[in-house]
């Protein structure tokens, strides 16, 4: 089946600091990827819509200059969390789908822990 | 907004016996997906449901979706330890194509022996 990365795995960080987080494609590609965050014992929540060659779309409620996403080619969205904070420690998963059976496939998720 | 409803959000139950858990969403869609979420790890595709009456199994599980009354239900056949995780549904949010998806809050099931 189609297959979605992320790197790293697992991150830690000072409090300040930046974090880039990256999903690729493996073997298709992907105009759209999609970002999405999960605290604790909680659901996933979708922050913003990746789109390759263009600006990403963010939901209500997801700053913007905060998590900073680009989507530079056709297999690759980074999300960089910018000036990190302890609120902002999660687990990060981004999705992709190939577009020809209406599947979508979770990378395997970032942890991102601010200290 | 588009709601989806999960429920139970816990379930514990006997290996060998049945359940059935349920999604419920508020606005039309058009499909419907089912994923598997082990701690600490990502999500696997489950299911994916794309039009009204579709039923799809895979070993002990079984999807149905109606979109008519936008319900879609997980039915657990003679439990076993290892489906013991837990399960969301999730619905895009807007009709065709591929979408960011609303995710139900997850029913943490647990199969004890």
């Amino acid at each position: 089946g189609a297959v979605v990365s992320q790197h790293p795995s697992r991150v830690i960080c000072k409090s300040g600091t930046s974090v880039k987080i990256e999903c690729r494609s493996l073997d298709f590609q992907a105009t759209t990827m999609f970002w999405y965050r999960q605290f604790p014992k909680q659901s996933l929540m979708l922050m913003a819509t990746s789109n390759e060659g263009s600006k990403a779309t963010y939901e209500q409620g997801v700053e913007k200059d905060k998590f900073l996403i680009n989507h530079a080619s056709l297999t690759l969205s980074t999300l960089t969390v910018t000036s990190a904070h302890p609120e902002d420690s999660s687990f990060y998963i981004c999705s992709a789908s190939p577009g020809l059976t209406g599947e979508l496939f979770f990378g395997e998720g970032s942890r991102l822990t601010v200290l | 907004e588009l709601k989806v409803e999960q429920n139970p959000l816990f379930l514990s139950m006997q290996e060998g016996k049945n359940y059935t858990i349920y999604c419920n969403y508020s606005t039309t869609s058009d499909r419907l997906y089912w994923y598997r979420q082990d701690p600490g790890k990502s999500l696997e595709s489950l299911f994916v449901l794309l039009s009204n009456g579709a039923v799809k199994q895979e070993g002990r599980l079984m999807a149905s979706l109606d979109t008519k009354a936008r319900l879609s239900t997980l039915h657990i056949t003679a439990a076993v330890h290892d489906l013991s995780a837990t399960y969301f549904c999730a619905v895009p949010s807007f009709i065709g194509g591929a979408d960011g998806l609303t995710f139900g809050k997850g029913t943490h099931l647990i199969i004890q022996p």
